[in-house]
């Protein structure tokens, strides 16, 4: 598992209250990802940091900021939740060649 | 731009049979694949990965294909066990920031 650890791992929240998510690793790795998980579609990126303080923009990040402040924390904020943003996120590390995977939180947005 | 698809969106077979799934990619210049397997509530997992150089890879019960000249690309499960059933999808460099495309995957149901 790379050792990555996501909390929670299971959440319901209401519209509009702010959500944050937390990717844990313990092999100091420069890359991580933060992805949603849709029925019919493949993993999206959101947001992605390659540094303490770096990050950048996936192709769903509307809605969704980030923060790094740590090597081994990143964390994914939903400042006001939204129904459409009911969904698995998973976070991941790269080594260069591949990306290893958390084991996800499922986020219910009512 | 680059887009990454698999065939079929599942795949039913019996115990002990081989599996095939296969996965096409837009980008010629692509030059690194990787498949992952995803049981259900768990995150995806690496399985095998393999490069351009290459036209086959093997692993453990696990072959990739690649034909480069009609892009595609296919994982072979050999005896198919109930423990092979996931979903299966492949993934392509997009290189920037360490980035990847993923394909929708293919649900594969093993039947005892």
């Amino acid at each position: 598992d790379a050792g990555i650890t996501q909390s929670p791992r299971h959440k319901v929240t209401e519209t509009g209250t702010p959500v944050t998510l937390r990717c844990h690793q313990t092999e100091n790795h420069r890359y991580m990802y933060w992805y949603r998980q849709d029925p019919g579609h493949g993993l999206r990126l959101i947001h992605y940091s390659y540094g303490v303080k770096d990050t950048d923009k996936g192709e769903v990040s509307d809605g969704y900021s980030v923060s790094r402040s740590k090597t081994e924390d990143f964390l994914l904020t939903l400042e006001s939740a939204t129904s459409s943003q009911t969904s698995v996120y998973f976070c991941a590390i790269s080594t260069g060649n591949e990306q290893f995977f958390g084991p996800g939180t499922r986020l219910t947005v009512l | 731009g680059e887009s990454v698809g698999l065939h079929l969106p599942t795949l039913s077979v019996q115990e002990g049979d081989n599996s095939i799934i296969n996965c096409a990619y837009s980008n010629s210049a692509s030059d690194y694949f990787i498949w992952y397997k995803q049981e259900s509530g768990k995150g995806p997992q690496f399985i095998i990965d393999i490069r351009s150089n290459m036209d086959k890879r093997q692993g453990q019960r696990v072959t990739v294909l690649l034909n480069k000249t009609v892009k595609h690309l296919s994982l072979q499960i050999a005896a198919t066990q109930p423990g092979d059933s996931a979903v299966y999808f492949c993934a392509v460099p997009r290189y920037t920031g360490n980035q990847f495309y993923f394909g929708t995957g293919t649900s594969l149901t093993v039947i005892p």
